[in-house]
């Protein structure tokens, strides 16, 4: 059985610029969850989606932070415009349901300089 | 308000001592709790949850915790530590329902390190 995808692996950007991350969960997997992993902390959940709702996004900074979840499969998360303390891993996970065991992809490692 | 403390950011163990990853949770509710393993350069893992079934939950890799509501605490151990052990352990809270209310708090980890 395939994982959960994430891509790009690793992105350096500078201030002030856009960037996205893509997340393919794996088939059937109807909750899809993205965290921001600051080096020396524990994931912090931004957004959790159920199907192409969105759940919970009580921890994303929605001023700069956005994310979709077209047709309940892939998802992307976009930073606009990114800031120093942006830089961190961003992880994806999917369960089956909320309530089921979530598998993480690899995650995303955003340098903001 | 939920809130999970994992009271060691550093454990060393000797290989084939025992291991003890403290975590102490607070919620409101009758959580879910949860450990992960990140192994350097791997995704997360699941070790082991607790639902409200058995308090004494078994994991892979010969871990187990034991949920203990008067102590708030989800203690992990593992009774024999291996080289390959060496990783760093998250304690999760998950409260239960599909609402707003239903938030996934992370620990700030243990780095465990095991001693030749």
């Amino acid at each position: 059985e395939a994982g959960v995808a994430q891509s790009p692996r690793y992105k350096i950007i500078e201030k002030r610029q856009s960037v996205a991350f893509w997340c393919n969960p794996i088939s059937g997997h109807a909750t899809l969850y993205w965290y921001q992993q600051i080096l020396g902390q524990g994931p912090k959940l931004l957004i959790q989606f159920q199907n192409n709702g969105v759940v919970d996004d009580s921890q994303l900074p929605k001023d700069r932070f956005s994310a979709e979840r077209l047709k309940g499969v892939d998802s992307t998360l976009k930073i606009q415009p990114a800031k120093l303390e942006d830089s961190a891993v961003y992880l994806c996970a999917s369960s089956l349901d909320y309530t089921g065991e979530q598998f993480f992809g690899p995650g995303t490692r955003l340098t903001v300089l | 308000a939920q809130s999970v403390t994992q009271l060691d950011s550093h454990v060393s163990v000797s290989e084939g001592t025992p291991v003890l990853l403290r975590c102490n949770y607070s919620s409101s509710y009758s959580p879910s709790l949860f450990w992960y393993v990140q192994h350097p350069n791997k995704g997360l893992q699941l070790l082991l949850k607790y639902t409200s079934a058995a308090t004494l939950v078994k994991g892979i890799n010969g871990f187990e915790a034991e949920f203990k509501k008067s102590e708030t605490s989800f203690h992990l151990t593992k009774p024999s530590a291996h080289m390959s052990d060496a990783a760093e352990y998250f304690c999760v809270v998950r409260n239960p329902g599909y609402s707003s209310a239903s938030k996934i708090i992370f620990g700030s980890g243990t780095r465990l390190s095991i001693r030749p």
